[in-house]
């Protein structure tokens, strides 16, 4: 099955700096890789996707490129704040995100964004 | 977004009783229903996959006698921990299926003492 590695573990920046999160898959099926933001007590939200016919998609400070021949996808957020402290999860899944398949998760990063 | 909520949002039960958990998709019809678990610190882990009108599909190590899936309509699934013990104390997130995208709900904290 597919398997999902994600790295850091831990990240620590000071506001404004950019932050960068990788994950690595193993499934060349796979072709939906989203990206979801956890803050404690609460269920994931989605912040940003990518499918396999894109290579890079942003969302203001929120970016993601996909390598599919390397197999991997990176989030990158610029001009940091705060409120972007949370734990951040990178996800890969067949089906282009259709309902009927599985997400699988990387471990997640705890991203902590210094004042 | 999709709009889920689940129910109880915590419980805290004995160990040995039965604890129901509700989820609702309040904005869409979900055919298909993941059930999720979270242990302190660590991912989100898969449990089941329910279609609506089926029966539930387990993942490996997930036993299906002791977490039952009901997915009875397109808006509500629940899902109830038998007999539950103080390792079964968890978050689990409910997420229904949508057609481009999987959403999650709040959550539910359950402690088994």
């Amino acid at each position: 099955g597919e398997n999902v590695e994600q790295h850091p573990s831990t990240l620590s920046v000071q506001e404004g700096d950019s932050a960068v999160i990788k994950c690595t898959y193993s499934d060349s099926a796979s072709n939906y890789f989203p990206w979801y933001k956890q803050e404690l007590g609460k269920g994931p939200q989605l912040i940003i996707d990518i499918r396999s016919n894109v290579g890079e998609k942003k969302d203001q400070r929120i970016a993601v490129t996909l390598n599919k021949t390397a197999k991997h996808f990176s989030l990158h957020i610029t001009e940091t704040q705060p409120e972007d402290s949370a734990v951040y999860f990178c996800a890969a899944s067949m089906g282009s995100g259709g309902s009927n398949y599985k997400l699988t998760f990387g471990k997640g990063t705890l991203l902590t964004v210094n004042p | 977004g999709a709009v889920v909520s689940q129910h109880p949002s915590w419980v805290i039960c004995k160990s040995g009783t039965s604890v129901k958990i509700e989820c609702r998709s309040l904005d869409f019809q979900a055919t298909t229903m993941f059930w999720y678990r979270q242990f302190p610190k660590q991912s989100l882990m898969l449990m089941a996959t329910s279609n609506e009108g089926s029966k539930a599909t387990y993942e490996q190590g997930v036993e299906k006698d002791k977490f039952l899936i009901n997915h009875a309509s397109l808006t509500l699934s629940t899902l109830t921990v038998t007999s539950a013990h103080p390792e079964d104390s968890s978050f689990y997130i409910c997420s229904p299926g949508g057609p481009t995208q999987q959403f999650f709900g709040p959550g539910t904290r359950l402690t088994v003492l």
